[in-house]
């Protein structure tokens, strides 16, 4: 079974640009997460799908981020415009609704370096 | 607000040492806890998994023990070696699916 791909893996952009990060969850799973890690803390929840409608966004800066997920599947998460204080990992995750325990599946990350 | 908070934030050990990781949590209302391993440029490696109704879990070397009253979760790894050498992350397990991560425990094994 393939895991979450992510790409890309690493973005250098100057602050006030835009960006953007692609996920590709796990087949069949109906639950997709973007995470946030800043550099010596732990990943924190931007956003939560449940197939393509919206089920948290409460710690989504929404005057800057934004996300989709298309048909359920894929999604995309972009940034604009970019400050230095989102420099981080975003690690994408996806779950199933089936199954015991709901257990997350993570991608490998995209690490942003804004300057 | 849950907060969960991982002691020591690092930690270095000579290669074959026991080891305890210690996770701390505020709100004992949480379905399950979770311990992750994080490599440098990976993603998060799930390694144990605690039901809120259980007391301790084992995978090989390693036992999670879950104290929900008291708001505690230990990591025990035996026998350390140096492939362990990574970022050790505690996370809750809330309702609606929401993980709440600690910051983690950078662990270091020297041979």
């Amino acid at each position: 079974e393939a895991g979450v791909a992510q790409s890309p893996r690493y973005k250098i952009i100057e602050k006030r640009q835009s960006v953007a990060f692609w996920c590709n969850p796990i087949s069949g799973h109906a639950t997709l997460y973007w995470y946030q890690q800043i550099l010596g803390q732990g990943p924190k929840l931007l956003i939560q799908f449940q197939n393509n409608g919206v089920v948290d966004d409460s710690q989504l800066p929404k005057d800057r981020f934004s996300a989709e997920r298309l048909k359920g599947v894929d999604s995309t998460l972009k940034i604009q415009p970019a400050k230095l204080e989102d420099s981080a990992v975003y690690l994408c995750a996806s779950s199933s609704i089936a199954g015991t325990k709901y257990e997350q599946y993570f991608g490998p990350g995209t690490r942003l370096t804004v300057t | 607000k849950q907060e969960v908070t991982q002691i020591p934030a690092a930690l270095s050990v000579p290669e074959g040492e026991n080891l305890v990781l210690n996770c701390s949590f505020t709100d004992s209302a949480i379905y399950n806890l979770q311990w992750f391993r994080q490599d440098p440029g990976k993603g998060l490696t799930s390694l144990l998994l605690i039901q809120s109704s259980q007391r301790e879990q084992t995978s090989g070397r390693l036992n999670a023990s879950l104290d929900k009253s008291s708001g505690r979760s230990t990591l025990y790894i035996a026998a350390s070696q140096p492939g362990d050498s990574a970022t050790y992350l505690c996370a809750v397990r809330l309702y609606g699916n929401k993980l709440v991560f600690g910051a983690g425990t950078i662990l270091r094994v020297k041979s």
